[in-house]
């Protein structure tokens, strides 16, 4: 099956710092998401994103399918934007998306 | 739309009991999900549906775990006999076919001692 890496795997930043996540995938892609899962817990979905570029206020993120990786921005970062990202990568001949191991992200005021 | 609704939030129980976890998709989602969340192994998937029919559940882990479906607005996970090493949050996914966007359930947290 396909397989998912995300870097950096932590990343501690002050509030009003911008960032880059990473989400490299292993093969060509149906569909890719991002989804940021809170300090609660809960898991939220961000974008579903399989080409091209989205954006969603603060957030933005790109998917270069043919170099089989995506990019999420977070400009201005909140305390709120704490928690951990994860993308998930459909591909590889499944119909099911792989998570990655995530990245978590702290946003210190 | 409430969303994916999940029940009960917490679950604590002694080890070999039978535990079930229960899940109401979205409304005119045809796909849902089971998916178990640890520290040691991340997000794994669990059991996948597809119009109320169990499509791939390579990941269930072991027979003392089963899914079922009965119509297209609710499911259950149930371990039996749980033990310790079941302690997870389970989520719940659903979408409106299996490579469209997830909504997650506020998962449901279990701890077996």
């Amino acid at each position: 099956g396909i397989q998912v890496e995300q870097s950096p795997p932590d990343l501690i930043l002050q509030e009003g710092a911008n960032s880059t996540l990473r989400c490299n995938f292993s093969d060509s892609v149906n569909n890719l998401q991002w989804f940021h899962q809170n300090p609660w817990g809960q898991l939220i979905n961000l974008f579903y994103i399989p080409s091209g570029t989205k954006q969603n206020g603060r957030l933005s993120a790109t998917t270069v399918a043919t170099e089989r990786y995506s990019l999420l921005y977070i400009s201005s970062s909140q305390t709120t934007d704490s928690g951990v990202y994860f993308c998930a990568a459909e591909g590889g001949g499944s119909y099911i998306p792989t998570f990655g191991r995530g990245t978590s992200l702290i946003v210190h005021p | 739309d409430a969303g994916v609704i999940q029940s009960p939030r917490h679950e604590v129980t002694e080890m070999g009991q039978e535990v079930t976890l229960r899940c109401k998709p979205i409304s005119g989602h045809n796909s849902l999900f089971w998916y178990r969340q640890t520290m040691m192994r991340g997000l794994e998937l669990l059991i996948y549906f597809n119009n109320n029919v169990p499509i791939d559940d390579s990941g269930m882990p072991e027979d003392r775990f089963s899914a079922k479906m009965p119509n297209a607005s609710f499911s259950t996970l149930k371990i039996q006999p749980s033990e310790p090493r079941d302690s997870a949050v389970y989520f719940c996914a659903s979408s409106f076919d299996p490579g469209a966007g997830y909504t997650f359930g506020s998962g449901t947290r279990l701890t077996v001692v």
